[in-house]
């Protein structure tokens, strides 16, 4: 079955900087990825997504950018904020099924 | 803006007991979802549930486990005799077919 890595585990950055992370995905049957924002007691929030037919999708400050060939895609978050602290998650579906999450990612941004 | 909403907050049993978790989904949704994430760990897929029946579960969702929507709004998970390591954050999800939403979550403490 699929199985998504993410890394880093934990990142760290300073306010305004950029931050960035990877997952790699096993299932080239693959075509839909999201990634979520978790904060501290609360469910997961979607926050972007990208379907395999595009190879880069923006909104505002965050970016989603997807590799088919390599089985890989990014979360590229610009001019950070002490806000977007939490853990993020990337997902991998088939047909927007079940998602297959990552490890996540614990994100600080410190002022 | 809808929203997914979860009953209890946090569920405290015992060893052995049945606990049923609540979840209002989006209402003009049609697939719904639960998934559970052990402390500190990613979050997991137990099962799919779309025009009123099964449609995937995990190798985690066992006979101790199941689903219903009794009626137009409600989901709910049971599961029949609590084990320790059901300990976890249930989180319900619903989709109209693409993005999924999940819940705050429900804390399951089994004792």
């Amino acid at each position: 079955g699929e199985n998504v890595e993410q890394h880093p585990s934990t990142l760290s950055v300073q306010e305004g900087d950029s931050a960035v992370i990877k997952c790699t995905y096993s299932d080239s049957a693959s075509n839909y990825f999201p990634w979520y924002k978790q904060e501290l007691g609360k469910g997961p929030q979607l926050i972007i997504d990208i379907r395999s037919n595009v190879g880069e999708k923006k909104d505002q400050r965050i970016a989603v950018t997807l590799n088919k060939t390599a089985k890989h895609f990014s979360l590229h978050i610009t001019e950070t904020q002490p806000e977007d602290s939490a853990v993020y998650f990337c997902a991998a579906s088939i047909n927007t099924d079940k998602l297959i999450f990552g490890t996540g990612t614990r994100l600080q941004v410190f002022p | 803006e809808p929203e997914v909403t979860q009953t209890p907050s946090h569920q405290v049993t015992q060893m052995g007991q049945e606990v049923i978790l609540r979840c209002v989904p989006i209402s003009n949704h049609l697939y719904f979802y639960w998934y559970r994430q052990i402390l500190g760990q990613k979050v997991e897929f137990l099962v799919s549930f779309y025009n009123n029946e099964i449609s995937e579960k995990s190798e985690i969702f066992d006979d101790q486990f199941s689903v219903e929507r009794p009626d137009g709004s409600n989901f709910t998970l049971k599961i029949r005799s609590t084990k320790l390591e059901d300990s976890a954050m249930y989180f319900c999800a619903s989709s109209f077919g693409i993005e999924a939403y999940f819940g705050p979550g429900t804390r399951l403490t089994v004792t």
